[in-house]
């Protein structure tokens, strides 16, 4: 049973360019979460999505920051223009409806230059 | 605004060395407390939900508890496996996504 797929797994990239990280959700599961992990502020929640519909972006750092949902079983985060303050590992976690359990993902690893 | 605080921040124990993690939480009404476990490089992987004061939950080694201002996280005689960052999490009431608030995570080390 595959359980949420993320890419890429390792990100290195030069300030001032565009990152995209995709998230495959676990099949049949609803609502979608996107996290960042800093050893400064921990695990922040940046944007959730329920039914492939945004519902709190209250977590997005500025707008360099967008995510969407085009389907059910994907969606990507983009920040554009890179930062080297963006540097961190990029979490992505679904659930299914009616539970409260959040399955993450192995996170992709962003290097700004 | 909801708060979660783990402490120790980091904890060496050695194998067979049984203690606790503390989770101390602050929010308007609890709906779920949740403990997830982090290996290096690697997601939250999920271990237990408390919902209400007095639950406990067991798995192998590890025993979670919850009073209505924190949750502890017993490790009794512990593995060199048992070794990672254990993060804690809370859930509030009317949280219409379900969303979560960790707190900062306790690295566990365990030594043969």
């Amino acid at each position: 049973d595959a359980g949420v797929i993320q890419s890429p797994r390792h990100e290195v990239t030069e300030m001032g360019q565009e990152v995209t990280l995709r998230c495959k959700p676990i099949s049949g599961h609803n609502s979608l979460f996107w996290y960042r992990q800093t050893m400064m502020r921990g695990l922040e929640l940046l944007i959730y999505f329920n039914n492939n519909v945004p519902i709190d972006d209250s977590g997005m750092p500025e707008d360099r920051f967008s995510a969407k949902m085009p389907n059910a079983s994907f969606s990507t985060l983009k920040i554009q223009p890179s930062e080297p303050r963006d540097s961190a590992v990029y979490f992505c976690a679904s659930r299914l409806a009616g539970t409260d359990t959040q399955y993450f993902g192995p996170g992709t690893r962003l290097t700004v230059l | 605004e909801d708060q979660v605080t783990q402490s120790p921040e980091a904890l060496r124990l050695q194998e067979g060395e049984s203690s606790s993690l503390n989770c101390s939480y602050t929010v308007s009404g609890l709906r779920g407390l949740f403990w997830y476990r982090q290996d290096p490089g690697k997601g939250p992987e999920f271990l237990f939900t408390l919902y209400s004061a007095g639950e406990e939950k067991e798995k192998e080694r590890l025993k979670a508890t919850l009073t209505k201002k924190e949750s502890f996280l017993h490790i009794t005689a512990p593995k060199p496996e048992d070794s990672a960052t254990y993060l804690c999490a809370v859930q509030a009431v009317g949280n219409a996504g379900n969303m979560l608030t960790f707190g900062g995570g306790t690295r566990l080390m365990v030594k043969p």
